[in-house]
């Protein structure tokens, strides 16, 4: 069936740092949302994007929607310890039904 | 509420055992998901309410699993027979109608032993 490739699967850095990691898809989304899962809790929408090439930010959070519309791009600046946690990209799939990749583990050190 | 709450939030059954898991949705939202989740797993659609019309139950992964919201609001979803592979989380979910980012409760942790 259709899946969500997230990379990396992992991401260990420094406070401060910057990070990136993408989405890709072989099938062509229409929606692209990104969700933050910390531990014991349900995921958190982050940003939702509804247009190829669109870029949106919330707070130091960036997103891309590709203009493929096949990928997205998450990218967090300036890392502080209260980002760890998965993330993971979704797009609605067979109507209402969200799919999901299988999530990038983010690790920040202080 | 103010989110969406779910109970309980850990269950531990033995193999056979049928279980019912509760969701209580975001007042006013007509749109209620399930999914389960997994370990080290995105979450996976189970079924999709509507108000009290189970408009697609096609994520369900046996005929052990069966969901309900009868009154349009509180949802129940009852795994028979629990088996091991049946241990993960279980995500509910609500939105306001034709709203593709909804919000999750914190699950059920179910573990079947």
């Amino acid at each position: 069936g259709q899946q969500l490739n997230q990379s990396p699967q992992s991401m260990f850095i420094q406070e401060g740092e910057d990070v990136s990691m993408n989405c890709t898809s072989s099938s062509i989304f229409n929606t692209w949302l990104w969700y933050k899962q910390d531990p014991g809790e349900g995921p958190v929408l982050l940003i939702a994007l509804y247009k190829a090439g669109e870029l949106t930010s919330n707070g130091r959070l960036t997103a891309q929607f590709g203009i493929t519309r096949k990928d997205s791009f998450l990218n967090i600046s300036a890392s502080i310890p209260s980002d760890v946690g998965i993330y993971f990209c979704a797009g609605p799939w067979a109507g209402t039904a969200l799919i999901f990749g299988k999530g990038t583990t983010l690790s920040v050190s202080s | 509420g103010a989110g969406v709450s779910q109970s309980p939030r850990y269950k531990v059954a033995k193999r056979g055992q049928d279980v019912a898991l509760r969701c209580d949705p975001i007042s006013g939202h007509v749109s209620l998901f399930w999914y389960q989740q997994a370990l080290g797993q995105g979450p996976e659609f189970l079924t999709y309410f509507q108000n009290e019309a189970q408009l697609d139950k096609s994520g369900l992964p046996s005929d052990r699993f069966f969901a309900e919201r009868p009154e349009g609001s509180v949802s129940t979803l009852k795994i028979q027979r629990t088996q091991q592979e049946d241990s993960a989380v279980y995500l509910c979910a609500s939105s306001l109608q034709g709203a593709v980012g909804y919000t999750f409760g914190s699950g059920t942790r179910l573990t079947v032993v």
